[in-house]
């Protein structure tokens, strides 16, 4: 089936450590997204990339950065930079036209 | 990025019908309207979007106001498993080649009871 898997599930950090999320999809989407939840809160955008070898900042991308050297992977990487990192991390593909965006399952990150 | 504005929470029975509405007055011509749901835990979940005619698939309905500034996601028999927190998110119209994003809101969390 395909979809998109992003690990791990859990992941716990010490603060001052740089820390990355996988984001893999086999939907052979152009277009994919990273967004971030705080508790009771919608969904932030980060970063998102329309297609390999380019991305755009979203509304808070500060203390993150990101790649895109393959279709299938938009790694994310949560710098010490990021003064409140601790968050549900969710990444999402589509198609480059108005379609819906497919997410994944998300990484709970814990910084302490 | 336009707004929508959607009620903070809302419940009802099981088996019945359940009506989500949404305000999106500052929508623009090209703006697409989509629906999603999350469940606790887990990341949002597809669920309806039109643009100006109203909508049916196996999950909903998408009823789009005449003049775009609202719509209403139609739950035909709500069950428990439809408790979820529901977004209305406007999608810009895109040109070719252009991934639009995506801007949440914080949704209105939907109760089903017995």
């Amino acid at each position: 089936d395909g979809g998109i898997t992003q690990s791990p599930k859990y992941l716990f950090r010490k603060e001052g450590q740089n820390v990355t999320l996988s984001c893999e999809q086999n939907l052979n989407h152009d277009a994919m997204y990273w967004y971030r939840q705080d508790p009771g809160q919608g969904l932030r955008l980060i970063y998102y990339s329309q297609i390999v070898n380019d991305f755009q900042k979203g509304d808070i991308a500060e203390g993150y950065s990101v790649s895109r050297e393959k279709k299938e992977s938009f790694p994310l990487t949560v710098t010490s930079a990021q003064k409140n990192p601790t968050a549900f991390y969710l990444c999402a593909s589509s198609t480059q036209a108005n379609s819906p965006l497919h997410f994944g399952n998300g990484t709970r990150l814990t910084v302490t | 990025d336009a707004k929508t504005t959607q009620p903070n929470s809302m419940e009802s029975n099981e088996e019945e019908p359940v009506h989500l509405p949404c305000n999106h007055s500052t929508i623009s011509g090209t703006d697409y309207i989509h629906w999603y749901r999350q469940l606790p835990s887990q990341g949002p979940e597809y669920v309806i979007h039109g643009l100006t005619s109203n909508v049916n698939n196996r999950m909903a309905s998408l009823a789009i106001a005449e003049d775009r500034k609202s719509s209403t996601l139609i739950l035909h028999r709500a069950t428990l498993r439809d408790a979820a927190v529901y977004y209305c998110i406007l999608r810009e119209g895109l040109n070719t080649g252009t991934a639009s994003k995506l801007t949440f809101g914080t949704g209105t969390r939907l109760q089903v009871t017995l």
